[in-house]
């Protein structure tokens, strides 16, 4: 497809446990951002990459969380020892647009989201 | 640090009349963009509108349009002729200049649009 892909669209864990969360970005998209949107709110910045780079991480919100994009394509968010407080749709979005890029008019795409519920 | 503030939670519009949703926002920043999704309950963020801060003149989009007013740091949504798939959560949100940065986004507002 032609979209942001995110999988799985809804996973429920037990808390304690570690889950992976995968994002495959538009083909030949620089830039890929996971953001956190907890329930009635809007959705929060967690991390970026550029390519490989992880350039901006001043979203997570603990050291339980991980991010990693190792071939500057597909990425994964990891979350390890997971709470209730971690319950929320993880939204990724990739964008053509590079850092510093000026006057850019690339937009940011999203993908449908993963669930993850926290029992 | 940026801010965006939508003060209403929730509203209706009866099909085929007109809504404005508010925004407003805070920053230090002259230079950025504003931008309104819609988030339909498949949570698919999709892209409805676009204003640059430099640019004085209001964006369009079809049915949508925004009444940007860069001193009061207000950023409204105007949805004419609404149409029962309008129904949705609709986010404000802001981004510094350089792209490539990530998006602040506001609480959002719920709109419900009644046959």
């Amino acid at each position: 497809g032609a979209g942001v892909s995110q999988s799985p669209r809804y996973k429920v864990a037990k808390r304690g446990q570690d889950v992976a969360l995968r994002c495959d970005p538009i083909s030949g998209h620089v830039s890929l951002f996971w953001y956190q949107q907890a329930l009635g709110q809007g959705p929060e910045f967690l991390t970026y990459f550029q390519n490989e780079a992880q350039l901006d991480k001043s979203g997570l919100p603990s050291d339980r969380f991980f991010a990693e994009r190792p071939e500057g394509s597909v990425s994964t968010l990891k979350i390890q020892r997971t709470q209730q407080e971690d319950s929320a749709v993880y939204l990724c979005a990739s964008s053509l647009a590079r850092l510093w890029d000026r006057d850019s008019n690339q937009p940011q795409h999203f993908g449908d989201g993963t669930r993850l519920s926290i029992l | 640090a940026q801010t965006v503030t939508q003060s209403q939670p929730e509203m209706s519009v009866q099909e085929a009349e007109t809504v404005t949703l508010s925004c407003t926002y805070d920053t230090s920043e002259n230079n950025y963009y504003l931008f309104w999704y819609k988030q339909p309950p498949s949570r698919q963020m999709i892209l409805v509108i676009r204003q640059e801060a430099y640019k004085q003149q209001n964006a369009t989009e079809n049915r949508f349009s925004v009444n940007f007013q860069k001193a009061a740091k207000s950023f409204s949504l105007k949805i004419s002729d609404s149409q029962l798939g309008d129904t949705a959560m609709y986010f404000c949100a802001f981004m510094k200049y350089n792209a490539g940065n990530m998006l602040t986004f506001g609480g959002g507002t719920r709109l419900m649009v009644k046959p």
